[in-house]
């Protein structure tokens, strides 16, 4: 069975400065995908990132990457810069390769000061 | 680009009342799923579809049904609603090919059974 584990419940962190969420997963299976989400307080669901297991480059997108260390089965994410706007929920996710369910960690509450 | 559409926003329903959550996407999307998230919790998985006619159980489906008669629509049914139901729920969907793709969501239906 897969599993995410996301132990940071909250964080505070300075405008400007970088951050990382933690984000450490379980599986069996061989390929699979990892996914970061955002949360505003408005509730919808943002995508980020992804990064497959096979990918040998840590993914980037702007502001946002992915530190991911296959060995050790963690896949954080790393912002920086960080704004006001990215004062949110984040979810880390994980759907094995090929197939159609993704399960979600229960996500990081990030505050970012002025 | 009117995406994945939840109707409706927000519902108060009273203990043993029925209702079905409308999700509309415009995608061609072969999947699609339901999600719900309880306060301060990652999301859950009740229901999803990988095609007209194909639905199948995630994590948490008792007490509801769904169903899939055509590609653009999925619907989620409460059947004699508790107040465990309440909630915020999410309906996304994903394309099939690359991995790599992001489940785009809904704005989600807060659910309040009282």
């Amino acid at each position: 069975a897969q599993k995410i584990t996301q132990t940071q419940p909250g964080m505070f962190v300075q405008e400007k400065e970088a951050v990382t969420l933690d984000c450490t997963y379980d599986t069996s299976d061989q390929s699979y995908g990892l996914f970061w989400y955002k949360q505003p307080s408005s509730g919808e669901m943002i995508f980020l990132i992804y990064q497959g297991s096979y990918d040998e480059q840590n993914a980037t997108e702007g502001r946002y990457s992915l530190n991911f260390q296959k060995a050790r089965k963690s896949a954080n994410l790393v912002i920086s810069a960080s704004q006001l706007g990215d004062s949110a929920m984040y979810f880390c996710a994980m759907r094995r390769t090929g197939g159609f369910k993704t399960i979600f960690g229960a996500g990081t509450r990030l505050f970012v000061k002025a | 680009n009117a995406g994945v559409t939840q109707t409706p926003k927000f519902r108060i329903l009273k203990i043993g009342q029925s209702m079905t959550l409308q999700c509309a996407q415009d995608m061609n999307h072969n999947y699609m799923y339901w999600y719900r998230q309880d306060p301060g919790m990652g999301l859950k998985l009740i229901y999803y579809s990988v095609g007209a006619g194909i639905t199948d159980k995630g994590e948490v489906p008792n007490g509801y049904n769904v169903s899939r008669s055509t590609t653009e629509d999925f619907p989620l049914r409460l059947e004699l609603a508790a107040p465990s139901q309440t909630s915020v729920y999410f309906c996304a969907s994903r394309g099939p090919g690359t991995e790599n793709t992001e489940a785009f969501f809904g704005q989600g239906t807060r659910l309040t059974v009282v």
